[in-house]
């Protein structure tokens, strides 16, 4: 079956602007996650699903910043008045059923976000 | 809080050397480590794991050993391939509260010369 996939691979905004990154997990897993990763940084955590609802959003840096994964499959990652700090790879992964660290977790290849 | 520290790259080596990179972690409670790694152009991978201390988690011919005394997970491998050339990361989980959460070390690229 398929991986994890994300669109699109590279977005580059202008400053102010909005963006919409998408995340289709693999069929069946419940459990999904948001991280980014700046240059030269391992990925940090920014929010968890378990199923439709966000169980942890702990890790959004601001109010800039809105998941949603209305249907319990694919998710999308909001960033409003976008800002050149917020330029990452943001990663998204799925898991069979979350809630444990040894459910393992399953990445997607990225997008890149510039904001000029 | 949880955190992971592993040596800085590039790790530069010939082909069939012995590979080993550093990883050490501060947690409370017993976290489950894990190392990733990322080929070029592609996603993360689970490379092997270890969910209590003194598992030796392996794959591909690399092996890992929960090391709690030490509170380390260093990866090594016997003779490396130009294909091993990759990142690669040390990640633990968070609190047991929030053990879904992956805490990464900035990882550690390793060049294979043929």
């Amino acid at each position: 079956g398929a991986g994890v996939s994300q669109t699109p691979s590279n977005k580059v905004t202008e400053k102010g602007k909005y963006v919409e990154l998408r995340c289709d997990p693999i069929s069946g897993h419940t459990a999904l996650y948001w991280y980014r990763q700046s240059l030269g940084q391992g990925p940090e955590f920014l929010i968890y699903f378990q199923g439709t609802g966000a169980a942890d959003d702990s890790g959004l840096p601001n109010d800039r910043f809105f998941a949603v994964r209305p249907e319990g499959s694919v998710s999308t990652l909001k960033i409003q008045r976008t800002e050149r700090g917020d330029s990452a790879v943001y990663l998204c992964a799925s898991s069979r059923k979350g809630g444990g660290a040894t459910d393992t977790q399953y990445f997607g290849p990225g997008t890149r976000l510039t904001v000029l | 809080g949880n955190s992971v520290t592993q040596m800085e790259g590039p790790v530069t080596l010939s082909e069939e050397a012995f590979l080993t990179i550093n990883c050490t972690y501060t947690a409370t409670g017993y976290p489950s480590l894990f190392w990733y790694v990322q080929y070029p152009g592609e996603g993360l991978q689970l490379l092997l794991k270890a969910t209590k201390a003194d598992d030796k988690g392996s794959n591909k011919g690399f092996e890992a050993t929960y090391r709690k005394e030490t509170t380390s997970f260093h990866l090594e491998k016997g003779s490396v391939q130009v294909s091993d050339s990759a990142v690669y990361f040390c990640a633990l989980s968070g609190p047991m509260d929030s053990n879904y959460q992956l805490i990464w070390g900035a990882g550690t690229k390793l060049i294979i010369k043929p």
